[in-house]
This record gives C-alpha cells, structure tokens and sequence, in this order.
C-alpha cells in the first residue's frame, strides 16, 4: 500500500524558512516522479512543483508564485522527497500535500498534509 | 494560460439522486482531464483521469466524459458518503498543472 507522511510544518513568521519532508513507503519511490500540492484555509487546490526521477534528469518545475523561493530535491536512499521553503509570505499560509505523479499528468496518491502558517 | 472553470459552485442533492458537475477548459485540452474528490479534513482522492478512466478502487457510479473543452462528472447515485467537494485537473499546461475551483455537493 502506498504511504506518505508528511512532516516538519509549523508557525514561521515572514521572511523565513521551513523544510518539509515527505516519507514514501509502500512503493520503488526511485522510479516516481513527485510533487507537491497546497491548500490555503478554505481555498482550493494549487500544485507548487515537481521533481522528476533521476533517470529522467531529476529536474524540478514549479508555478510562477514560488520559483526562486522553494527548492525540491529527493533522496532516493531514504525514500523521502523535499519541499525547502525561504522567504516565506503570509499567502504560502497552507496545508501542503506530497502526491505521486500518475502518468506525468496527475495526482495519484495523496499523504495527509502538514500545515504552514506564515504569520507575525 | 488556460483557465478551468467548475459549475455550478454548490449542488444540493439528495443521497439517490444523480449528479451531474461540469468542468470548462478556456481552449481545448484534448482529453487530458483529471477529477479529484475531498471530504473536510481529508486529502484529495483521484477518481477519473484522462477525463473517462477511473482510478483503483474507485466505485462504477463515478464516471467521467468530455473532450475538448466541456468535461462532466457524473455520480450515478449519491451514497452519503460522497457529499464533498470534486475538483477538476488538467495536465495540458504542462509542466504547469491547473485546478478549477471546485464544486461543492452537499444535502439537500
């Protein structure tokens, strides 16, 4: 069965940093693209980036709103894929979710979320 | 940059009726469509991809239709248990990934 948990977000005020993490079981993650998705409080969903397996270039894309501010990155080793976050605004204040690319087109699986509060 | 728009904004229904939520793409999308379920406090869950293909373990009442620019989702009969909000995804802007805003279904 496939599992991401998701972990390490909290209260940062603006301007700072927050590394979340993404453990992946139940799956070869080496073999996956990845991506990450967010939620504001009440609002719906917007995809942030997504990185692609080491084979394919291991490169990243991300929407116009946190380019030059977020970082993914994955280690294959520890299952575990990356969302580095500086420079932190009010407006990144979401649940971010970590999802498997179906296809390289979709959402396939989805972890619970972890919430990110960015406030003074 | 292509736009998803979702109607209508709330459907109140009752559990055994049929629902019917659609999904507007500003220029054609061919049949690159994703429909997505979430419930309060849950993450989302992908139902139907390439806007007609249900995903694992995804019960035959969810169906998906559409192409171009005009894509439905259609519960065939509410179960209590689907009262929440579906979202619609394309892949078209790719590598950028767009979501419309979202169709609450909620009782009557």
């Amino acid at each position: 069965e496939v599992q991401l948990v998701e972990s390490g977000g909290g209260l940062v005020k603006p301007g700072g940093s927050l590394r979340l993490s993404c453990a992946a079981s139940g799956f070869t993650f080496s073999n996956v693209w990845m991506s990450w998705v967010r939620q504001a409080p009440g609002e719906g969903l917007e995809w942030v980036g997504r990185i692609k397996t080491k084979d394919a270039g291991g490169t990243t894309d991300y929407v116009a709103p946190v380019k030059g501010r977020f970082t993914i990155s994955r280690d294959d080793s520890k299952n575990t894929l990356y969302l580095q976050m500086n420079s932190l605004k009010t407006e990144d204040t979401a649940v971010y979710y970590c999802t498997t690319d179906l296809g390289k087109s979709y959402f396939g699986s989805w972890g619970q979320g972890t919430l990110v509060t960015v406030s003074s | 940059e292509i736009v998803l728009t979702q109607s209508p904004a709330t459907l109140s229904l009752s559990p055994g009726e049929r629902a019917t939520l659609s999904c507007r793409a500003s220029q054609s999308v061919s049949s690159y469509l994703a429909w997505y379920q979430q419930k309060p406090g849950q993450a989302p869950r992908l139902l139907i991809y390439d806007a007609s293909n249900r995903a694992t373990g995804i019960p035959a009442r969810f169906s998906g239709s559409g192409s171009g620019t005009d894509f439905t989702l259609t519960i065939s009969s509410l179960e209590p248990e689907d009262f929440a909000v579906y979202y619609c995804q394309l892949r078209s802007n790719w590598p950028i990934f767009t979501f419309g805003p979202g169709t609450k279904v909620d009782i009557k």
